[in-house]
């Protein structure tokens, strides 16, 4: 298995652009988790999803980010309009279903985005 | 709210010492407990978790922790450092009622040669 993929790996944008991140989790992990890695404030959850939908969205900062699960291999997360403090490693990671509580995360190379 | 507390910010050893790197929890229920680590420039990996049962885990690369209920600790130790083991290392809990991940900040180990 590849393991959880992201893209891209490194993005550079201005201010108030339009940024997307996206992921692809393991095959068969029902669960998808956004996190966002700072030196201030360290690893944060942002938003996961069980089965393509939504659970808890409680960790995005504010309405300018948003995230979406099409299908079960695929996720995307947008930050519109993009600001400097947005600044940060963006991490996804998967985890199987089973027992609750017991699974293990597996998380992607995360993405380094850089806003000027 | 549930909460990760880890006391050292960045540790610096030499080679073949012994480390302890400690994480407090914040929980009232019962815990799942992680330590994940991150090498220079790739992304988190599990070390170890302790989920029940013997509260002495072992993990990868002569990795282990000691889970610590009445203390609500759980110390990451290795008897003995290498240079390789420089990396970022996070504790994290996980409470059984839900399934996110909180992380502590973050501890840096620097191993010297």
């Amino acid at each position: 298995d590849a393991g959880v993929i992201q893209s891209p790996r490194h993005e550079v944008t201005e201010m108030g652009q339009e940024v997307t991140l996206r992921c692809k989790p393991i095959s068969g992990h029902d669960y998808l988790f956004w996190y966002r890695q700072t030196m201030m404030r360290g690893l944060e959850l942002l938003i996961y999803f069980n089965n393509n939908v939504p659970i808890d969205d409680s960790g995005m900062p504010e309405d300018r980010f948003s995230a979406k699960m099409p299908n079960a291999s695929f996720s995307t997360l947008k930050i519109q309009p993009s600001e400097p403090r947005d600044s940060a490693v963006y991490f996804c990671a998967s985890s199987p279903s089973g027992g609750f509580g017991t699974d293990t995360q597996y998380f992607g190379p995360g993405t380094r985005l850089t806003v000027l | 709210a549930q909460s990760v507390s880890q006391h050292n910010h960045h540790v610096i050893l030499s080679e073949a010492a012994s480390l302890e790197l400690g994480c407090n929890y914040s929980y009232g229920g019962t815990v799942n407990l992680f330590w994940y680590v991150q090498y220079p420039g790739q992304h988190l990996q599990l070390l170890l978790k302790y989920f029940s049962g013997d509260p002495l885990v072992k993990g990868i690369k002569g990795f282990e922790a000691e889970f610590i209920k009445s203390k609500f600790s759980f110390n990451l130790r290795k008897p003995s450092v290498q240079w390789s083991d420089t990396a970022e290392y996070f504790c994290a809990v996980k409470g059984q009622a839900g399934t996110a991940l909180i992380f502590g900040k973050g501890t840096t180990l620097s191993v010297s040669s």
